[in-house]
């Protein structure tokens, strides 16, 4: 099973609004990552948890909240967002890297498409 | 500030091979390079990766200079079905930052 699945598909919420992204993998991967895409642009990276433990933060925004309840699973808790968070966001896995940084190769969810109104 | 260029745009006809390059001249000494494929609205989809010289699967090869400061993906004979986006993905440092950072993107479009 080379599967990540996300959860919801699409999302719609107002700014006062809080709500939850999730993602799922069930690759024995301990390396897991938040991404945010806009519209014809490259992802950016938000966070990597290695080992359930938050590894990278990319100076995100704190209405932005990562969780790592197990290996398996990835939350990201979004609250009072703005119309600019509107984007997609990817969720993805990799096995944890040895001495090769954060390049192992990642498998990839089909992405939350996140709306604020 | 490390950045990761590639061609914004590249066109070609069925049947033809397509070189797409990233530049990544900050590269991080142990880091692959990797090359991901992706479709409107859904996940990148990695295509292949190395570290070094030439790499090759059973859809793409990889070349990388000895200075690891770019690489091509070359595409052999491509079909209407590799209309996509194409990034590179590097790990480079700046200004004494780790970051993972992917390529600004290549949309190929193939026509019949």
């Amino acid at each position: 099973d080379t599967e990540v699945t996300q959860t919801p598909k699409h999302l719609v919420m107002g700014m006062t609004n809080k709500k939850s992204l999730k993602c799922e993998q069930h690759m024995g991967h301990r390396a897991m990552y938040w991404y945010k895409q806009k519209a014809k642009k490259p992802p950016e990276l938000m966070f990597v948890y290695s080992y359930e433990k938050l590894s990278i933060n990319e100076s995100v925004p704190s209405r932005f909240s990562p969780e790592c309840p197990n290996s398996s699973l990835l939350n990201l808790h979004l609250h009072a967002l703005q119309p600019e968070d509107s984007a997609l966001y990817l969720c993805a896995s990799s096995q944890e890297s040895s001495g090769s940084g954060w390049t192992d190769t990642q498998y990839f969810g089909p992405g939350t498409r996140l709306t604020v109104l | 500030l490390a950045k990761t260029t590639q061609p914004i745009s590249m066109d070609s006809y069925e049947g033809q091979e397509v070189n797409i390059t990233c530049s990544h001249n900050n590269i991080a000494t142990n880091d692959y390079i990797t090359w991901y494929q992706q479709f409107p609205s859904q996940g990148p989809r990695f295509i292949i990766q190395g570290y070094k010289t030439k790499v090759t699967n059973e859809v793409a090869s990889l070349f990388i200079p000895a200075d690891r400061k770019s690489s091509t993906l070359s595409l052999p004979r491509v079909s209407l079905s590799d209309t996509a986006v194409y990034y590179c993905l590097v790990g480079a440092w700046m200004d004494s930052s780790y970051k993972l950072i992917f390529g600004s993107g290549t949309r190929l479009l193939v026509r019949p």
